[in-house]
């Protein structure tokens, strides 16, 4: 079975600084995605980033970026020139790219961490 | 508008009171599913559905149910809620073949 780390359970930044979010995941399987989810006060979630596994190259949305070690099962979130509006709960998730398992299309999520993001 | 309807948004209800939580979609997804979201622990999935008439226990399944009688909806139901089960309760689906989730708003589930 797949798990997902996060182990900052609150994390704070200073508005247009820079903060990392961290996320380690253990898996057997070769081929998987990867994902960053924002969760407001409103309770919607929110996807802010995908990372499939195979590809190398790091992905990227305007001021969120991942640092994606494959080898190392490391996912960490990179969100540059903070927002107020950045401040959530983050969750990482990881979910399998075989579609012929009886887990396809299950996320499993990490913990969870608090962004507060200070004036 | 694409979307997942999840209702109620807030329940409180007594010990052993039959509820039910509703969840339609309108994106004809095949695969539905619910979590629910306690503090420390993320969101761990209850039940899904591949799709009519297909559903599969997850990881927390103990105390719930689900059927899958129509493609758009997936309720879940709890026979006999317990104060355990006190949580946010978040239904979703996604396309076969896609690696995007549809969320619905959240139901949040108070059992005293």
């Amino acid at each position: 079975a797949q798990t997902v780390t996060q182990s900052q359970p609150e994390m704070s930044v200073q508005e247009a600084e820079t903060v990392t979010l961290s996320c380690t995941y253990d898996t057997s399987e070769s081929d998987y995605y990867l994902f960053w989810y924002k969760q407001p006060p409103s309770r919607q979630m929110i996807l802010v980033i995908r990372q499939e596994a195979y590809k190398q190259q790091n992905a990227t949305e305007n001021r969120f970026s991942v640092n994606f070690q494959k080898a190392a099962k490391s996912f960490s979130l990179k969100i540059s020139d903070s927002q107020l509006g950045d401040a959530a709960m983050y969750f990482c998730a990881y979910r399998s790219a075989w579609a012929g398992g009886t887990s396809y299309g299950k996320l499993t999520f990490g913990q969870g961490t608090i962004l507060t993001v200070h004036p | 508008e694409a979307q997942v309807t999840q209702n109620p948004r807030y329940l409180i209800t007594v010990t052993g009171k039959k509820l039910t939580v509703t969840c339609s979609q309108n994106m004809n997804h095949e695969y539905m599913s619910w979590y629910r979201q306690d503090p420390g622990l993320g969101l761990r999935q209850i039940y899904y559905s591949m799709n009519v008439e297909v559903t599969d226990k997850g990881d927390v399944p103990e105390g719930y149910k689900v059927s899958r009688k129509e493609k758009r909806n997936f309720p879940l139901i709890l026979e006999s809620p317990s104060p355990n089960q006190t949580s946010l309760y978040f239904c979703a689906s996604s396309l076969r073949g896609s690696t995007e989730a549809f969320f619905g708003q959240g139901t949040r589930l108070t059992v005293v």
